[in-house]
C-alpha cells in the first residue's frame, strides 16, 4: 500500500520566519508529486507540481524539492506571512492520475 | 482565471437516496477525477476519467458509484444508495493534455442521515 507522510502535522512560526515542510512517500518510483494548500472547509490550491525527473520547483516564495532516492519532498517557504496559514498536503503519483495524499501539514503563522 | 465549480456546496440526503454531484471541469481540460475527505482524514482518490470512459478506480469506487460526461461541459458522480459512511467532502479535479497538475474544485459536502 502507498504511504505518504507529512512531519510536523502542526507548525507555528512567527512572521517572517523561512519553514519547511516535509513529505515523504514509502514507494520511490514516483511520476510526479504536487504540492496542495487547503483552507478551513475549502478545496485545494495547487501550489507546485514537480515530475519524477525534476529536483526542485519554484513559485514566488515557495520552493519545491524532490529527492525520489530517498523517498522525500520538501516544500521551503520564506519570509512567511499571516495569510500563508493553511494546511499543506503532499501528495504522489505513480501513474500520473491517481494521487495519494499525506494527512497534511497544519501551519500557522504568527502576525 | 479558469477554475473548476461544483455544485451543490452542501447536500443533505437520507440513508438510501441517490445523490447526483455535479462539475464543471476547465474547459479545456480532458483529464477528470473525482476525490473524497472524509472529515479528519485523508484525501482518497475515487476515480479517473478520460475519454469518455474510466482510466482508473480505487477500491472505494464499487457499484453504488457511477460517472458520467452527460454533455461538452460537465462531469458528475452518482451514488445510487447512499449510507452513512459516505458522508464526505467531494472534490472534483481536472487536468489539461500534456500537464499533470491536476485543479480542484470547492469541493460537495455531503451529508448523509
Amino acid at each position: 500500500k502507498q504511504e505518504v507522510t507529512q512531519i510536523p502535522a502542526a507548525l507555528s512560526v512567527p512572521e517572517g520566519e523561512n519553514l519547511v515542510l516535509n513529505c515523504s512517500f514509502t514507494d520511490s518510483a514516483i511520476y510526479n508529486l504536487q504540492w496542495f494548500r487547503q483552507d478551513p472547509g475549502k478545496g485545494l490550491t495547487s501550489l507546485l507540481l514537480i515530475q519524477s525527473s525534476q529536483r526542485e520547483q519554484t513559485s514566488g516564495r515557495l520552493n519545491a524539492s524532490l529527492d525520489k532516492s530517498s523517498g522525500r519532498s520538501t516544500l521551503y517557504i520564506a519570509a512567511s506571512q499571516p495569510g500563508d496559514s493553511a494546511t499543506y498536503l503532499c501528495a504522489v503519483s505513480y501513474t500520473g492520475n491517481q494521487f495519494y495524499f499525506g494527512t497534511g501539514t497544519s501551519l500557522t503563522v504568527i502576525p | 482565471e479558469p477554475e473548476v465549480t461544483q455544485t451543490p456546496s452542501h447536500q443533505v440526503t437520507q440513508m438510501g437516496q441517490e445523490v447526483i454531484l455535479r462539475c464543471v471541469p476547465i474547459s479545456n481540460h480532458l483529464y477528470f477525477y473525482w476525490y473524497r475527505q472524509i472529515l479528519g482524514q485523508k484525501v482518497e482518490f475515487l476515480v479517473s476519467f478520460y475519454n469518455n470512459e474510466i482510466s482508473e478506480k480505487s477500491e472505494i469506487f464499487d457499484d453504488q458509484f457511477s460517472v458520467e460526461r452527460p454533455d461538452g461541459s460537465n462531469f458528475t458522480l452518482k451514488i445510487r444508495s447512499t449510507k452513512l459512511e459516505d458522508s464526505a467532502m467531494y472534490f472534483c479535479a481536472s487536468r489539461a493534455l500534456g500537464s499533470y497538475e491536476q485543479y480542484f474544485g470547492p469541493g460537495t459536502r455531503l451529508t448523509v442521515t
